[in-house]
C-alpha cells in the first residue's frame, strides 16, 4: 500500500497559538486528501477534503477559518489549527485515497497521526 | 445521515477466535471495510467486502455480511497477540468519503 506520512506525530503548544501539521504522500501523486478528527474512544470524524490547486472542501459544523487546509503540491497538504484552544486537542489524522478505478477504488490510505495537546 | 455502531471493547484468549461486530444504518452503501489502528500507527485496510457478498475469507479473517439486518463481522480466526488493536468497520457509497464505526478495543489474554 501506498506510505503517507505525518509531520509532527506529536505537538503541545499553548493557547492562541497556531500550529501546522502536514500530511504526505510518499508514492504517488494525489489530487485528493482527507483530514480527519478522532476523539478518545471515539470513531475517526471527517474534517475536510483537500483538493490539489482548490479550496478545501469542508464537513458540516467544522470552521473553516479555524481549521485552515493547504494542498498546494501533489504531494503535501498541511492543516493549520489557529488560534488553538484546549478543546482542540486531538488526534490528526490526514488519508490519501487510492484513485478510481478497480474493487478498492475506495480504499484509503492513513498517515500515522499527529496528537496535538493545546495548554 | 449514516450512523456506524461496534461495541468498544472485547478481550479473547490467545488462540481463540475473535468475532467483532458493525452495525450501520446505510443502506445504499456500496462496500464495507475492516481497518486495524495499532498504537502509533495509522489505520490499515485489513479487508473489504462488496454489498452484494454475503461472505469474504482472506486466511484468519473471515467477514460476514447480513445486509438484510445491516450487520457486518470480523472473524479472527487464531487470535494472536499482534491482533492486540483497535479495529474500525467503515462504509462507502459509490464516493471516496468514509464513514467509520466507533471502534472496538481487541485485547488479547495470555
Amino acid at each position: 500500500g501506498a506510505v503517507v506520512s505525518q509531520h509532527p506525530s506529536w505537538v503541545i503548544c499553548k493557547s492562541g497559538t497556531s500550529v501546522k501539521i502536514e500530511c504526505r504522500s510518499l508514492d504517488f501523486q494525489a489530487t485528493t486528501m482527507f483530514w480527519y478528527r478522532q476523539f478518545p474512544k471515539q470513531s475517526l470524524m471527517l474534517m475536510a477534503t483537500s483538493n490539489e490547486g482548490s479550496k478545501a472542501t469542508y464537513e458540516q459544523g467544522v470552521e473553516k477559518d479555524k481549521f485552515l487546509i493547504n494542498h498546494a503540491s501533489l504531494t503535501l497538504s498541511t492543516l493549520t489549527v489557529t488560534s488553538a484552544h484546549p478543546e482542540d486537542s486531538s488526534f490528526y489524522i490526514c488519508s490519501v485515497p487510492r484513485e478510481a478505478g478497480g474493487p478498492l477504488y475506495n480504499e484509503q490510505f492513513f498517515g500515522p497521526g499527529t496528537r496535538l495537546t493545546v495548554l | 445521515g449514516e450512523d456506524v455502531e461496534q461495541s468498544l471493547f472485547l478481550s479473547v484468549r490467545e488462540g481463540d477466535s475473535s468475532v467483532i461486530n458493525c452495525t450501520y444504518t446505510d443502506s445504499s452503501s456500496t462496500y464495507l471495510y475492516w481497518y486495524k489502528q495499532e498504537p502509533g500507527a495509522g489505520l490499515q485496510l485489513l479487508t473489504y467486502i462488496f454489498s452484494n457478498m454475503d461472505m469474504k475469507q482472506d486466511q484468519r479473517l473471515t467477514v460476514l455480511l447480513n445486509k438484510k439486518d445491516k450487520h457486518l463481522s470480523l472473524r479472527i480466526a487464531d487470535t494472536q497477540t499482534g491482533d492486540s488493536a483497535i479495529y474500525f468497520c467503515a462504509e462507502s457509497y459509490g464516493r471516496e468519503k468514509l464513514t467509520f464505526g466507533t471502534g472496538t478495543r481487541l485485547t488479547i489474554i495470555p
